[in-house]
């Protein structure tokens, strides 16, 4: 069975740090991207960038080019999303999903979601 | 980027009646398209890819259809299980992009 695990709620201060994790199980994980996509409060789908565990080669949307750092350890298969300096604007549900890396493909399976809440 | 705009923003429907959602692409994203359902508290879920393929486990009362930069989802019957958020996404390119989404609500 094809599952995506993600890491627990956290709930950090404007300007701390943060790394948060999506442990692939059930398939091969380097044949799979692995995608980010932020939901706010209330919104719609955001996606942020994606990595190949591959070879750790990233892509990332001009939205949050800059902002976050994906990354991925493929020994684990486990992809990360980190912040190193985390605002209150963070402050979102953030999916991982994975994407058959040959050709044009849609998210067939999605992680539970991370709850992030940055307060001061 | 490819801007995807979806009509209605709610749609209210009876249970039992046909629904259909709309998706425009601001350029043409060919066939790759997919619609995803998400229920309130739960990820989003893969419906449908390939803009009319449905994806497995699927119920045959969900279909989609169009090409290029017109798309639509329908639902022939609505079920109680159905009323949820709707969102399409074209992944055409790298540079994957969401709809904002419609709201499916009981009338």
């Amino acid at each position: 069975e094809v599952q995506l695990v993600q890491s627990g709620a956290e709930v950090k201060k404007p300007g701390e740090s943060l790394r948060i994790s999506c442990k692939g199980s059930g398939y091969s994980f380097t044949s799979y991207w692995i995608s980010w996509v932020r939901q706010m409060p209330g919104k719609g789908l955001e996606w942020m960038g994606r990595i190949d565990p591959s070879d750790s080669y990233t892509n990332y949307s001009p939205s949050f080019q800059g902002h976050v750092t994906i990354s991925a350890d493929k020994s684990i298969s486990t992809a990360y999303l980190q912040w190193s300096s985390l605002k209150a604007s963070d402050t979102a549900m953030y999916y991982c999903a994975r994407v058959d890396s040959y050709g044009s493909k849609p998210f067939d399976y999605w992680g539970q979601g991370t709850l992030v809440t940055v307060s001061s | 980027e490819i801007v995807m705009t979806q009509s209605p923003a709610t749609l209210s429907v009876s249970p039992g009646e046909r629904a259909t959602l709309s998706c425009r692409a601001s350029q043409s994203v060919s066939s790759n398209l997919a619609w995803y359902q998400q229920k309130p508290g739960q990820a989003p879920r893969l419906l449908i890819y390939g803009a009319s393929t449905r994806a497995t486990g699927i119920p045959a009362r969900f279909s989609g259809s169009g090409s290029g930069t017109e798309f639509t989802l329908t639902i022939s019957s609505l079920q109680s299980e159905d009323f949820a958020v709707y969102y399409c996404q074209q992944y055409n390119n790298w540079l994957v992009t969401f709809g904002q989404g419609t709201k499916l609500e009981i009338k």
